[in-house]
């Protein structure tokens, strides 16, 4: 597709169950982020790979989050134990080496019940 | 800590007129001010961005004003359509483009 694409659009999840969510970036974009937003904020950073290599992870709220994208394209940010806090939409985005625009996804909503 | 955020959470304005929505920022330091719309349902969508070495900027319909003497931002659209009404954010990126973003503006078009 042209654009950042992520998978589900919707997830509800009971407390305590664990989630995955799937991003997949603009083909041959080597950065990706991963946002988290609450309702009426804006998005607030989790983790930034460049290729396959987790460069920041100083967003993720706690050790319950964990991102990955082993080759360097497709990312899973998955969430363990999921607490009713975690419900938000999770934004992923990707953008050129070097770039300045980031390229949002539509982002899946996560309701934790 | 640094922050980035928006003087008016909601503004509504006449289809055809002029809005200016606001942003203030904290981080002396920043060098890089992007502004995105965010439709309901939908990830924020680049709309133009600036250098801090730059003061003034513009788009298709928009501008963007930096005034780094009050770490002010603004983004004027004009002549606004219903298709303007959205969420707009102002965001501050620190290398390599990790995002730190306001709060947000609603802005409603009124026909």
């Amino acid at each position: 597709g042209a654009g950042v694409s992520q998978s589900p659009r919707y997830k509800v999840a009971k407390r305590g169950q664990d989630v995955a969510l799937r991003c997949d970036p603009i083909s041959g974009h080597v950065s990706l982020f991963w946002y988290q937003q609450a309702l009426g904020q804006g998005p607030e950073f989790l983790t930034y790979f460049q290729n396959e290599a987790q460069l920041d992870k100083s967003g993720l709220p706690s050790d319950r989050f964990f991102a990955e994208r082993p080759e360097g394209s497709v990312s899973t940010l998955k969430i363990q134990r999921t607490q009713q806090e975690d419900s938000a939409v999770y934004l992923c985005a990707s953008s050129q080496r070097g770039g300045t625009e980031a390229f949002f996804g539509q982002g899946t909503r996560l309701t934790v019940v | 800590g640094e922050s980035v955020g928006l003087h008016l959470p909601t503004l509504s304005v006449q289809e055809g007129d002029n809005s200016i929505i606001n942003c203030a920022y904290s981080n002396s330091a920043s060098d890089y001010f992007i502004w995105y719309k965010q439709e309901s349902g939908k990830g924020p969508q680049f709309i133009i961005d600036i250098r801090s070495n730059m003061d003034k900027r513009q788009g298709q319909r928009v501008t963007v004003l930096l005034n780094k003497t009050v770490k002010h931002l603004s983004l004027q659209i004009a002549a606004t359509q219903p298709g303007d009404s959205a969420v707009y954010f102002c965001a501050e990126a620190t290398p390599p483009q990790k995002l730190v973003f306001g709060q947000g503006t609603r802005l409603t078009i009124n026909p």
